[in-house]
């Protein structure tokens, strides 16, 4: 049974960085299971909205309309993936979730609790 | 604006049944058989009711039920309950660089 969990910052000043972690307990995040890593966010009082999901070794697919500031990244040592997102607005306000998608479907068994992220000065 | 086109509300008594649809196109609902379904209560996070169109996961009541035609997919809940108003969402696999596209979700309110 995966569990995950997010971590950081709760406020970032536009023009910033947002940077979260997600750290994965229940399997090893390298392992040849049918899970794949990745970021949902949900704006206050809005929809959910795919970020990406990526796998240790196969492959990263991103959102097209996030892809030129994000990177996603795995640390296999920490049993952690990160999201990074550069020069952020308070349109990136929202509620970011981490997930373990499915890695054919993108179906999405296993959700973190969400952390707030507050884009303000 | 969301890729997947879901109403914004529906509404039932308990006890009975609701459908909700989830049209997408040729790109993503119409070619993968990779269409999830998700329930969302207010202040927690989104859980898995139906994934690959009729899948369910274990320990997901039998009254939540999957189908897919052509370009839409449908969420059946059946014997609705006080516990089933939620806001839902429905996802799909898309060949376009997306990836990944949900639907704009819909709030079912239980009379």
């Amino acid at each position: 049974q995966l569990q995950l969990q997010e971590s950081g910052p709760g406020l970032v000043k536009p023009s910033e960085t947002l940077s979260l972690t997600c750290t994965v307990s229940g399997d090893s995040i390298s392992s040849t299971n049918p899970y794949s890593w990745g970021w949902v966010r949900q704006p206050p009082g809005k929809g959910l909205e795919w970020i990406a999901t990526v796998s240790y070794s196969a492959f990263n697919y991103y959102n097209p309309s996030l892809k030129s500031r994000l990177t996603v990244s795995i640390d296999a040592s920490k049993n952690q993936f990160s999201l990074s997102l550069t020069s952020v607005t308070a349109a990136d306000t929202a509620v970011y979730y981490c997930a373990a998608p499915d890695s054919f479907s993108n179906s999405i068994h296993y959700w973190g609790q969400g952390t707030l992220v507050t884009v303000s000065a | 604006q969301s890729a997947l086109t879901q109403p914004a509300s529906v509404s039932g008594s308990p006890g009975q049944s609701t459908i909700i649809s989830c049209t997408g196109s040729r790109s993503d609902i119409g070619t993968y058989n990779f269409v999830s379904w998700y329930q969302q209560h207010p202040g927690k996070a989104p859980r898995l009711l139906i994934y690959d169109v009729y899948s369910r996961p274990s320990g997901i009541s039998n009254r939540f039920s999957g189908s897919k035609s052509g370009n839409t997919a449908s969420l059946t809940i059946s014997g609705l309950q006080s516990e089933d108003e939620a806001d839902y969402y429905c996802s799909s696999r898309t060949t376009t660089s997306a990836h990944v596209v949900f639907g704009g979700g819909t709030t079912l309110t239980v009379l």
